[in-house]
């Protein structure tokens, strides 16, 4: 089965710009997670959906961060505008709905902004 | 609440010797513990899961791990360490019986091994 997507890997963008990073999860998942390591940091839990739906967005650390996931499939996250403190790894997984399974991560995308 | 430490940032072992990742966790129900390696420029591949059943869990690449609920702890371990072992591992907790929890990640080890 094919495992998580993500893309771009990288993106390298100027402050205030704006820049859309999308997952594409394991067919039939429908946890879907984000989460984030800036500057060697913690890996961070930004938000997670069932299907469409947010079910916890406690860790998006502002009103720059917009994450969808139209018809319960693919997810976008967009940063509107791109701050210097944005910079880091971006990491996207899913998983089944059974406590038993572990989560299943992209690669990431790397996200710097200068 | 959940939290877990990594009491070790980084670990630097010779090829050949023996291969330990400290992980302490903190939980308010019961946990699922799980092990997640990252190789440069890689994603994070699932080492290993603990989730109620054997104590004992083994993983891929020789790593095991032993939950210890008396020691609230969930170290990793390979008899013999490899140089393509180095990279960064990460012990994560979740709650067991939430199907949609999210999970909580230690801070990272990172694994250098010396030939």
């Amino acid at each position: 089965e094919a495992g998580v997507t993500q893309f771009p890997s990288h993106s390298v963008i100027e402050k205030g710009q704006t820049v859309t990073l999308r997952c594409d999860p394991i067919s039939g998942h429908d946890n879907l997670y984000w989460y984030r390591r800036v500057m060697g940091k913690e890996i961070k839990f930004l938000l997670h959906f069932v299907k469409e739906s947010k079910q916890d967005e406690s860790g998006m650390p502002n009103n720059r961060f917009l994450a969808e996931r139209t018809g319960g499939t693919y997810s976008t996250l967009k940063v509107q505008p791109a701050e210097l403190e944005d910079s880091g790894v971006y990491f996207c997984a899913s998983s089944q709905v059974d406590r038993n399974y572990g989560y299943t991560f992209g690669s990431g995308t790397r996200l710097t902004v200068v | 609440a959940q939290s877990v430490t990594q009491l070790d940032s980084h670990v630097s072992v010779s090829e050949g010797t023996p291969v330990l990742l400290r992980c302490n966790y903190s939980s308010s129900y019961s946990p699922s513990l799980f092990w997640y390696v990252q190789h440069p420029n890689k994603g994070l591949q699932l080492l290993l899961k603990y989730t109620s059943a054997a104590t004992l869990v083994k993983g891929i690449n020789g790593f095991e791990a032993e939950f210890k609920k008396s020691e609230t702890s969930f170290h990793l371990t390979k008899p013999s360490a490899h140089m393509s072992d180095a990279a960064e591992y990460f012990c994560v907790v979740r709650n067991r019986y939430s199907s949609a929890s999210k999970i909580i990640f230690g801070s990272g080890t990172r694994l250098s091994i010396r030939p």
